[in-house]
């Protein structure tokens, strides 16, 4: 089952602008993770967030969590040709010690 | 990709055969993973391993199997019983009790025709 909902599905920026991906969950949650995967490709871990933090950073990444909406936000900032790839979210959950993940958001940035 | 190995990394078989995909890992990791990836989608969970000898299904299981006999090694066989095989197949690992943070092979394309 997939606990997490990225929105938006796709988007398309210019070089230099700022990407902002949201995901949505179901259940309460231990940690939330953000995964880049390029096509055809692995996914590689971003960031990890945990359920008593609120904001974390990580280079030109921002990651918000809001556990009161069952929400999180990835921020991507002076983007670049290079970001162009899917971007999931992933939850863990209670007792499970496995990752559930949401269906992605695709970004392309227009050099 | 980090120490996970897959290979082959596009696969080509005929429907009704069984299939069998390799999955190494090398960063003493306990806890393995199998993922299927349909196009445009996220992945979803056919079985993990959190230690030797011991593996549980995941949200899709049918017409998948897998082995756990080496802490390094995880493989994954699609078998005739599974209706649509021809998908991206992820592997990746994990460090217990580390949140669970995961490492990704680079996948294996497998074309069932």
């Amino acid at each position: 089952s997939q606990q997490g909902e990225e929105d938006p599905q796709a988007l398309s920026i210019q070089e230099g602008e700022n990407a902002t991906m949201n995901c949505s969950y179901k259940t309460s949650i231990n940690n939330l993770q953000w995964y880049r995967q390029n096509s055809g490709r692995g996914l590689v871990h971003l960031i990890l967030i945990r359920s008593n933090e609120r904001e974390k950073h990580s280079g030109r990444l921002r990651v918000t969590l809001d556990t009161s909406k069952k929400s999180s936000s990835l921020l991507i900032t002076a983007s670049r040709a290079a970001d162009t790839a899917s971007y999931f979210c992933a939850t863990v959950s209670g007792s499970a010690r496995q990752l559930t993940f949401g269906s992605g958001t695709q970004l392309t940035v227009l050099p | 990709d980090g120490g996970i190995t897959q290979s082959p990394k596009y696969l080509f078989r005929k429907e009704g055969q069984n299939v069998t995909l390799s999955c190494e890992q090398n960063l003493n990791h306990d806890a393995m993973y199998w993922y299927r990836q349909d196009p445009g989608q996220g992945l979803r969970l056919i079985y993990y391993s959190q230690i030797v000898n011991d593996f549980q299904k995941g949200d899709i299981a049918e017409g998948y199997s897998v082995s756990r006999e080496k802490k390094e090694s995880f493989p994954l066989t699609v078998t005739s019983a599974q209706k649509n095989p021809t998908a991206f197949y992820l592997c990746a690992s994990s460090i217990e009790g580390q949140g669970y943070e995961q490492y990704f092979g680079p996948g294996t394309r497998l074309t069932v025709t």
